[in-house]
């Protein structure tokens, strides 16, 4: 499969434990997206890579939230001290702009 | 600020009925425009490109510079054609892409 990867699909956490999700974009696509998505909603813009550099990231990102892209391969996404609020469908997205962005099937993150 | 509206929630229609699901969208610079899909318990597909000015699946768009519109359309809907739908402007200067709420469609037998 050369599609968007993402690991794990589900993750269940008490609230104030760190977790972290990775996701393995198609290998020659240079952009690589995060979004955040609840029940009835669309993808929200989290943060985006262009290689190995964070361009963006959402002002609705948290100090909390973190993500890397070294090399400019792979991404991982780590939220601090994960909160109920956090609990949410994360998709991950890569393109070789300006194709359109190709995603991943999503971490669904339940906070407890 | 960037913005994307799509103000239908919800579109049902009949098989064999037109369909028009409407995109307005708010983006500096010169973005490129995309609408995604999303069916039932699957990820989120890209459906079609406006730089490719392509026709999937019988769905079309249209880009209106003057209105900043992107409306997808399609002329004899489809059972299968029940999904959620998303527009999409971005991968432009600005680079990111920026979704709107999505519009669900319903085509009923």
């Amino acid at each position: 499969d050369t599609g968007v990867s993402q690991d794990p699909r589900h993750k269940i956490t008490k609230r104030g434990q760190n977790v972290t999700f990775r996701c393995d974009p198609i290998s020659e696509h240079n952009r690589l997206y995060w979004y955040r998505q609840t029940l009835g909603q669309g993808p929200e813009f989290l943060t985006y890579f262009q290689n190995e550099a964070q361009l963006e990231k959402s002002r609705l990102l948290s100090d909390r939230f973190s993500a890397e892209r070294p090399k400019g391969s792979f991404s991982t996404l780590e939220i601090q001290r994960t909160e109920q609020g956090d609990s949410a469908m994360y998709l991950c997205a890569s393109s070789l702009a300006p194709q359109g962005a190709f995603f991943g099937q999503g971490t669904r993150l339940t906070v407890v | 600020a960037q913005r994307v509206t799509q103000p239908e929630k919800l579109l049902s229609v009949f098989k064999g009925a037109p369909v028009e699901l409407k995109c307005n969208y708010s983006y500096s610079g010169s973005p490129e425009l995309f609408w995604y899909v999303q069916y039932s318990r699957q990820r989120l597909q890209l459906l079609l490109r406006h730089i490719s000015r392509e026709s999937i699946k019988g769905f079309t768009a249209d880009l209106n510079k003057g209105e900043t519109s992107f409306h997808l359309k399609k002329p004899f809907a489809q059972e299968e054609d029940s999904a959620m739908y998303y527009c999409a402007p971005g991968e432009g200067s600005q680079g990111n892409l920026i979704f709107g709420k999505g519009t669900k469609l319903s085509v009923k037998p």
